[in-house]
């Protein structure tokens, strides 16, 4: 079965860099979250969309904006790189009137 | 906002032994429960999750209950194996396409 996609997988930048992360939900499902997980740490919820909308909104810095296109896909975008930054960035999807979130691989962001 | 508990933080059983773990929530407005089991380097697989209208759902090994009044629900594993060994989170969510908010995360360990 088709899954979340994230890319890049992997992506090492300096501090005060920007980075874009990327996520295609599954086939059929309208809805994208975005999560960040530091070492040890459980997932913090950033924000989601649903039809290209703010759906809900959770810590997420100002430096970062995200937004949902027409074809579901999401983009993070990630500006003044700080060493804290540093962790795993999930993406989720979930279907129409379903609670059920399906998370991708992840990204793991390197701030050097 | 809402406030997750999880416990134990580690827990280690033998093979063929069952494991429990039990969270709270503290907001009496969530009506979603799922869990999700971790490996290294991956994101967070959803394993069972169950709805505040059901107080009990089982696939194969794994079980979850829910006590609404008390707020805690809880997460069960019968004949352990070593493939159980991961990292599982329960979470809890107030609508769709909102949040989880995730507990802080159970290590198991089964041993043969």
């Amino acid at each position: 079965a088709a899954g979340v996609i994230q890319s890049p997988r992997h992506l090492i930048k300096e501090k005060r860099e920007t980075a874009t992360l990327k996520c295609y939900p599954i086939p059929r499902h309208d809805t994208v979250y975005w999560y960040q997980q530091g070492p040890g740490q459980d997932p913090q919820f950033l924000i989601s969309f649903y039809e290209k909308m703010q759906s809900d909104k959770g810590s997420i810095p100002d430096r970062f904006s995200a937004q949902q296109f027409s074809d579901y896909h999401s983009e993070l975008n990630m500006s003044s790189l700080e060493l804290g930054d540093s962790a795993l960035y999930f993406c989720a999807s979930s279907a129409l009137e379903s609670n059920e979130q399906f998370f991708g691989p992840g990204t793991r962001l390197t701030v050097l | 906002g809402e406030n997750v508990e999880q416990h134990p933080s580690t827990l280690s059983v033998q093979e063929g032994d069952s494991a429990v773990i039990k969270c709270t929530y503290s907001d009496s407005a969530s009506n979603y429960f799922p869990w999700y089991k971790q490996e290294l380097g991956k994101g967070p697989q959803l394993i069972i999750d169950i709805r505040s209208n059901v107080g009990e759902k089982k696939d194969q090994r794994i079980a979850v209950t829910l006590n609404k009044t008390a707020k805690h629900f809880s997460l069960h594993i019968t004949e352990t194996q070593p493939e159980d060994s991961a990292v599982y989170f329960c979470a809890a969510s107030l609508m769709r396409r909102h949040a989880l908010n995730f507990g802080k995360g159970t290590s198991l360990l089964v041993t043969p």
